[in-house]
């Protein structure tokens, strides 16, 4: 059973577009992570939060923790965002994360 | 550069010739875990390690064993590989929990 789903499982977007990827969770966590995963394979961080929003250039990551739900926005989408991204939690109870099956992203330019 | 080395990136074997992959941390990270990755079920964890010489099953540890006799590295090894072991598997370390993991560049694993 994943107790992590991520909305919507494939994304096609226009280049410039605003891009919110959704991710809800099931259990009480704390913490939050975000990665992306390149059409290569290789995973790399974006984000590890457990409360509020935390910004790194175009990419925005929210975390409601009363609601179990966090999004992670692209502001002016482009071509080179082409990616999986992946949520995963922690919860409160354990010593390892629980991944989403990831939303598989497309930028046209 | 901070980072997870992971060995090797592609590999092809037969039923039941033992192998490992292995894998190396220079963060001096406690955190170590591997991770394999099937289509439609995302990441899955095999087995983590918290520190030296702690070890623990993740949720698929059939198949699989590891060591950690050192901080740094952290080798999975595959006694009798078996045509379902095949797999795109990852390497992870983190420290304090608040920088999130940084994994290894992955390794291709079929079994014939």
């Amino acid at each position: 059973k994943n107790e992590v789903e991520q909305s919507p499982q494939n994304l096609t977007a226009q280049e410039g577009e605003f891009i919110t990827i959704n991710c809800s969770y099931s259990v009480g966590i704390s913490a939050l992570h975000w990665l992306q995963q390149h059409p290569g394979g290789g995973i790399v961080s974006l984000f590890m939060l457990s409360s509020g929003k935390k910004k790194h250039g175009r990419l925005i990551a929210t975390i409601n923790i009363q609601e179990k739900h966090s999004s992670l926005h692209i502001t002016a989408s482009h071509p080179r965002d082409s990616a999986v991204y992946i949520c995963a939690v922690l919860p409160n109870t354990g010593n390892q994360f629980y991944f989403g099956t990831g939303t598989s992203l497309t930028v046209i330019p | 550069e901070a980072q997870v080395t992971q060995n090797p990136r592609y590999l092809i074997t037969v039923t039941g010739k033992k192998l490992t992959v292995t894998c190396s941390q220079n963060m001096n990270h406690e955190y170590m875990s591997w991770y394999r990755q099937d289509p439609g079920l995302g990441l899955r964890q095999i087995y983590y390690s918290m520190n030296v010489e702690v070890t623990d099953k993740g949720d698929v540890p059939e198949g699989y064993k590891v060591s950690r006799k050192e901080k740094r590295n952290f080798p999975l090894i595959l006694e009798s590989p078996s045509p379902n072991q095949t797999s795109l598997y990852f390497c992870a370390s983190r420290g304090h929990l608040g920088n999130g993991y940084t994994f290894g560049s992955g390794t291709r694993l079929t079994v014939v």
